[in-house]
Protein backbone atom coordinates (compact mmCIF):
# COMPACT_ATOMS: atom_id res chain seq x y z
CA UNK A 1 0.00 0.00 0.00
CA UNK A 2 1.49 3.42 -1.34
CA UNK A 3 1.98 5.72 1.79
CA UNK A 4 3.26 9.09 2.40
CA UNK A 5 3.63 11.17 5.26
CA UNK A 6 4.48 14.44 5.59
CA UNK A 7 5.75 16.47 8.54
CA UNK A 8 7.53 19.38 9.67
CA UNK A 9 4.82 22.17 9.31
CA UNK A 10 4.35 24.58 12.25
CA UNK A 11 4.31 28.46 12.96
CA UNK A 12 6.95 30.02 11.77
CA UNK A 13 7.51 34.24 11.37
CA UNK A 14 8.14 35.77 8.16
CA UNK A 15 11.08 35.72 6.52
CA UNK A 16 11.87 32.56 8.45
CA UNK A 17 12.67 28.81 7.29
CA UNK A 18 10.93 25.37 7.76
CA UNK A 19 11.84 21.99 6.05
CA UNK A 20 9.29 19.25 5.11
CA UNK A 21 9.66 15.87 5.10
CA UNK A 22 7.67 13.50 2.98
CA UNK A 23 8.44 9.65 4.15
CA UNK A 24 6.98 7.02 1.39
CA UNK A 25 6.68 3.65 1.38
CA UNK A 26 4.71 0.96 -0.82
CA UNK A 27 6.40 1.44 -4.25
CA UNK A 28 9.77 1.50 -5.83
CA UNK A 29 11.06 5.13 -4.28
CA UNK A 30 13.80 5.98 -6.65
CA UNK A 31 11.54 4.94 -9.79
CA UNK A 32 8.95 8.19 -9.27
CA UNK A 33 9.11 11.67 -9.04
CA UNK A 34 6.95 13.14 -6.03
CA UNK A 35 5.91 16.65 -5.77
CA UNK A 36 4.50 19.14 -3.24
CA UNK A 37 1.02 20.75 -3.63
CA UNK A 38 0.02 23.20 -1.41
CA UNK A 39 -3.89 24.85 -0.18
CA UNK A 40 -4.40 28.14 1.24
CA UNK A 41 -6.88 27.96 3.93
CA UNK A 42 -10.19 28.03 2.20
CA UNK A 43 -8.64 28.23 -1.84
CA UNK A 44 -7.54 26.02 -4.09
CA UNK A 45 -4.90 23.72 -5.15
CA UNK A 46 -1.29 25.24 -6.30
CA UNK A 47 1.14 22.86 -7.50
CA UNK A 48 5.11 24.40 -5.79
CA UNK A 49 7.93 21.71 -6.89
CA UNK A 50 8.58 18.32 -8.26
CA UNK A 51 11.50 16.13 -8.19
CA UNK A 52 12.46 13.58 -10.45
CA UNK A 53 13.04 9.47 -9.28
CA UNK A 54 16.19 9.89 -9.67
CA UNK A 55 16.73 13.24 -8.07
CA UNK A 56 18.31 14.25 -11.28
CA UNK A 57 15.61 17.01 -12.25
CA UNK A 58 14.02 19.43 -9.81
CA UNK A 59 10.65 21.83 -11.13
CA UNK A 60 9.31 25.02 -9.29
CA UNK A 61 6.50 27.43 -9.81
CA UNK A 62 7.72 31.07 -10.34
CA UNK A 63 5.76 31.96 -6.73
CA UNK A 64 8.38 29.96 -4.60
CA UNK A 65 11.44 29.59 -7.27
CA UNK A 66 14.96 30.63 -5.38
CA UNK A 67 13.22 30.06 -1.99
CA UNK A 68 12.17 26.76 -2.03
CA UNK A 69 14.49 23.78 -2.24
CA UNK A 70 13.04 20.20 -3.12
CA UNK A 71 15.68 17.43 -2.56
CA UNK A 72 14.91 13.25 -1.84
CA UNK A 73 17.26 10.82 0.26
CA UNK A 74 16.41 7.39 -1.32
CA UNK A 75 18.43 5.39 1.47
CA UNK A 76 15.66 7.50 3.59
CA UNK A 77 12.70 6.95 0.92
CA UNK A 78 12.25 10.95 2.05
CA UNK A 79 11.67 14.00 -0.47
CA UNK A 80 12.45 17.24 1.42
CA UNK A 81 11.28 20.81 0.57
CA UNK A 82 13.49 23.46 2.32
CA UNK A 83 11.35 26.66 2.84
CA UNK A 84 13.00 29.58 2.83
CA UNK A 85 12.61 33.24 3.19
CA UNK A 86 8.59 32.43 4.31
CA UNK A 87 5.66 34.92 3.67
CA UNK A 88 2.47 35.25 5.19
CA UNK A 89 1.41 33.75 1.74
CA UNK A 90 3.03 31.13 2.05
CA UNK A 91 0.70 29.66 4.26
CA UNK A 92 -1.10 26.58 3.58
CA UNK A 93 -0.82 22.51 4.07
CA UNK A 94 1.52 21.15 2.46
CA UNK A 95 0.74 17.89 0.75
CA UNK A 96 3.46 15.42 -0.71
CA UNK A 97 1.86 13.55 -3.68
CA UNK A 98 3.09 10.76 -5.62
CA UNK A 99 3.40 11.40 -10.01
CA UNK A 100 2.12 8.70 -11.76
CA UNK A 101 4.16 7.39 -14.14
CA UNK A 102 6.27 10.48 -15.12
CA UNK A 103 7.76 13.96 -13.78
CA UNK A 104 4.34 16.23 -13.48
CA UNK A 105 1.56 14.31 -15.19
CA UNK A 106 -0.87 12.87 -12.82
CA UNK A 107 -1.12 12.80 -8.53
CA UNK A 108 -2.30 9.53 -8.09
CA UNK A 109 -1.32 9.45 -4.38
CA UNK A 110 -1.24 12.30 -1.56
CA UNK A 111 0.03 12.54 2.06
CA UNK A 112 -2.60 14.22 4.36
CA UNK A 113 -0.73 17.08 4.09
CA UNK A 114 0.75 19.34 6.88
CA UNK A 115 0.14 23.06 8.15
CA UNK A 116 2.89 25.72 7.85
CA UNK A 117 1.49 29.05 9.34
CA UNK A 118 3.97 32.13 8.59
CA UNK A 119 3.19 34.32 11.25
CA UNK A 120 4.59 37.22 13.81
CA UNK B 1 1.23 31.36 -19.86
CA UNK B 2 -1.35 29.34 -19.96
CA UNK B 3 -4.36 29.68 -17.87
CA UNK B 4 -7.42 27.34 -16.34
CA UNK B 5 -10.51 27.88 -15.81
CA UNK B 6 -13.63 26.54 -14.12
CA UNK B 7 -17.44 26.51 -14.55
CA UNK B 8 -19.49 26.95 -12.77
CA UNK B 9 -18.10 27.99 -9.71
CA UNK B 10 -20.13 26.16 -7.75
CA UNK B 11 -24.01 24.12 -7.91
CA UNK B 12 -26.40 22.20 -6.09
CA UNK B 13 -28.09 19.64 -7.21
CA UNK B 14 -30.37 16.44 -6.30
CA UNK B 15 -29.65 13.28 -5.80
CA UNK B 16 -29.75 11.17 -9.19
CA UNK B 17 -29.11 14.37 -10.80
CA UNK B 18 -26.48 14.23 -13.96
CA UNK B 19 -23.77 17.13 -13.17
CA UNK B 20 -21.68 18.46 -15.60
CA UNK B 21 -18.49 20.61 -15.19
CA UNK B 22 -16.43 22.61 -17.82
CA UNK B 23 -12.97 23.42 -17.89
CA UNK B 24 -11.06 25.69 -20.38
CA UNK B 25 -7.28 26.06 -21.26
CA UNK B 26 -6.11 29.47 -22.86
CA UNK B 27 -4.21 27.23 -24.92
CA UNK B 28 -4.53 23.99 -26.58
CA UNK B 29 -3.09 21.43 -24.22
CA UNK B 30 -4.16 18.04 -26.53
CA UNK B 31 -5.26 15.72 -23.80
CA UNK B 32 -2.97 17.03 -20.74
CA UNK B 33 -5.89 17.30 -18.31
CA UNK B 34 -6.71 15.60 -15.03
CA UNK B 35 -9.80 15.57 -12.57
CA UNK B 36 -9.76 15.71 -8.99
CA UNK B 37 -12.06 15.25 -6.10
CA UNK B 38 -11.54 16.82 -2.62
CA UNK B 39 -13.37 16.33 -0.02
CA UNK B 40 -13.72 19.01 3.07
CA UNK B 41 -10.85 18.26 5.35
CA UNK B 42 -9.05 15.78 3.42
CA UNK B 43 -6.51 15.82 0.32
CA UNK B 44 -7.45 15.42 -3.60
CA UNK B 45 -8.02 11.81 -5.06
CA UNK B 46 -7.28 11.48 -8.84
CA UNK B 47 -10.76 10.69 -10.72
CA UNK B 48 -9.82 11.27 -14.18
CA UNK B 49 -6.55 11.31 -16.15
CA UNK B 50 -5.79 12.74 -19.77
CA UNK B 51 -9.04 13.89 -20.19
CA UNK B 52 -11.02 10.84 -20.26
CA UNK B 53 -9.43 7.82 -18.66
CA UNK B 54 -11.17 6.98 -15.27
CA UNK B 55 -8.51 5.90 -12.45
CA UNK B 56 -8.47 2.34 -11.40
CA UNK B 57 -11.34 2.09 -8.61
CA UNK B 58 -13.38 5.11 -9.46
CA UNK B 59 -16.88 4.38 -10.09
CA UNK B 60 -18.06 4.64 -13.34
CA UNK B 61 -20.86 7.87 -12.73
CA UNK B 62 -17.40 9.49 -12.98
CA UNK B 63 -16.85 10.76 -17.02
CA UNK B 64 -14.63 13.04 -18.84
CA UNK B 65 -14.17 14.09 -22.37
CA UNK B 66 -12.60 16.79 -24.29
CA UNK B 67 -9.49 18.46 -25.94
CA UNK B 68 -7.80 20.41 -26.97
CA UNK B 69 -8.84 23.57 -24.88
CA UNK B 70 -12.23 22.72 -23.95
CA UNK B 71 -12.75 20.05 -21.32
CA UNK B 72 -16.00 18.59 -19.29
CA UNK B 73 -16.54 16.57 -16.52
CA UNK B 74 -19.90 14.28 -15.69
CA UNK B 75 -21.37 12.54 -12.53
CA UNK B 76 -24.05 11.30 -14.48
CA UNK B 77 -26.14 10.47 -11.49
CA UNK B 78 -24.91 12.12 -8.07
CA UNK B 79 -24.66 10.31 -5.15
CA UNK B 80 -24.76 12.11 -1.48
CA UNK B 81 -21.13 11.00 -1.56
CA UNK B 82 -20.08 13.13 -4.49
CA UNK B 83 -20.24 16.32 -2.02
CA UNK B 84 -16.59 17.93 -2.60
CA UNK B 85 -14.61 20.55 -4.38
CA UNK B 86 -13.51 19.01 -7.91
CA UNK B 87 -10.38 20.63 -9.99
CA UNK B 88 -9.03 19.76 -13.15
CA UNK B 89 -5.28 19.93 -13.88
CA UNK B 90 -3.13 20.72 -16.85
CA UNK B 91 0.03 18.47 -17.36
CA UNK B 92 1.57 19.86 -20.71
CA UNK B 93 4.91 21.64 -19.26
CA UNK B 94 4.29 22.37 -15.46
CA UNK B 95 0.91 21.37 -13.49
CA UNK B 96 -1.56 24.07 -13.20
CA UNK B 97 -4.97 23.61 -11.42
CA UNK B 98 -7.73 25.22 -12.19
CA UNK B 99 -9.73 26.89 -9.74
CA UNK B 100 -12.28 24.33 -8.62
CA UNK B 101 -16.25 23.68 -8.38
CA UNK B 102 -17.98 23.13 -5.21
CA UNK B 103 -20.77 20.31 -5.77
CA UNK B 104 -23.55 20.20 -2.75
CA UNK B 105 -26.72 18.45 -2.55
CA UNK B 106 -29.81 20.87 -2.87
Amino acid sequence: EVQLLESGGGLVQPGGSLRLSCAASGFTFSSYALSWVRQAPGKGLEWVSAISGNGGSTWYADSVRGRFTISRDSSKNTVYLQMNSLRAEDTAIYYCAKDRNFPNDQFDYWGQGTLVTVSS
Amino acid sequence: DIQMTQSPSSLSASVGDRVTITCQASQDIRNYLNWYQQKPGKAPKLLIYDASNLETGVPSRFSGSGSGTDFTFTISSLQPEDIATYYCQKHNNLPLFGPGTKVDIK
